[in-house]
């Protein structure tokens, strides 16, 4: 089985700085997607960016990246230009691929980080 | 654009009643999830369905069941309530199995009494 760890349990930074949050994971498989998902106060779950275990570049989406170390199990989530906005609950989160044409394993998520951005 | 629907969005049950949950996936999407994420923690998985039939089970208890229908949306029978499944209950769907996004619903909300 396996497990990821969000060693942060609160942040806190000013607008527009930059914030960094961590995750590393623990997994025997080597075909995995991993994810950072959203939760604002609305309990709404957001996809933030998503990550294939196979594909070296590091995802962007906007002000977000991530720096995928697969060696360290180590998946951390930049985000530049912090905005009020973006206030949440952030959860890292694991998915085996089971198979390529469908299947569908369920998600392992960490514990989250609640990211607080200050004006 | 049309997102997952969940019903009820709130329901407030009494300890040993049954309670259904209803999820309405994203048209033509084919795999369904259902995690259940108590107060202050994070979501545990559940049970999901990828055409129709269950793909992968999570840590759902033995007195809670779940099916997907032909026209894909699923239900999540919960019975024998306790006060501990007090939770909110998500559904997620994606197209074609695990590794695409999965779009979330808005949860819903159980509290057993």
């Amino acid at each position: 089985a396996q497990t990821v760890t969000q060693s942060q349990p609160e942040m806190s930074v000013q607008e527009a700085e930059t914030v960094t949050l961590s995750c590393t994971y623990d997994t025997s498989e080597s075909n995995y997607y991993l994810f950072w998902y959203k939760q604002p106060p609305s309990r709404q779950m957001i996809l933030v960016i998503r990550q294939e275990a196979y594909k070296q570049q590091n995802a962007t989406e906007n002000r977000f990246s991530v720096n995928f170390q697969k060696a360290a199990k180590s998946f951390s989530l930049k985000i530049s230009d912090s905005q009020l906005g973006d206030t949440a609950m952030y959860f890292c989160a694991f998915m085996n691929l089971m198979y390529s044409g469908g299947g569908a394993d369920g998600l392992t998520f960490g514990k989250g980080t609640h990211l607080i951005i200050q004006p | 654009a049309a997102g997952v629907i969940q019903s009820p969005r709130h329901l407030i049950k009494e300890k040993r009643e049954t309670a259904t949950l209803k999820c309405y996936p994203i048209p033509r999407h084919d795999t369904v999830y259902w995690y259940q994420q108590g107060p202050g923690q994070d979501p545990q998985f559940l049970i999901s369905f990828y055409e129709k039939m269950q793909s992968d089970k999570g840590s759902i208890p033995d007195r809670f069941s779940a099916q997907q229908f032909s026209d894909y949306h699923s239900e999540l029978n919960m019975s024998s309530l306790e006060l501990g499944d007090s939770a909110l209950y998500f559904c997620a769907s994606s197209l074609e199995g695990g590794g695409t996004e999965a779009f979330f619903g808005q949860g819903t909300r159980l509290t057993v009494v």
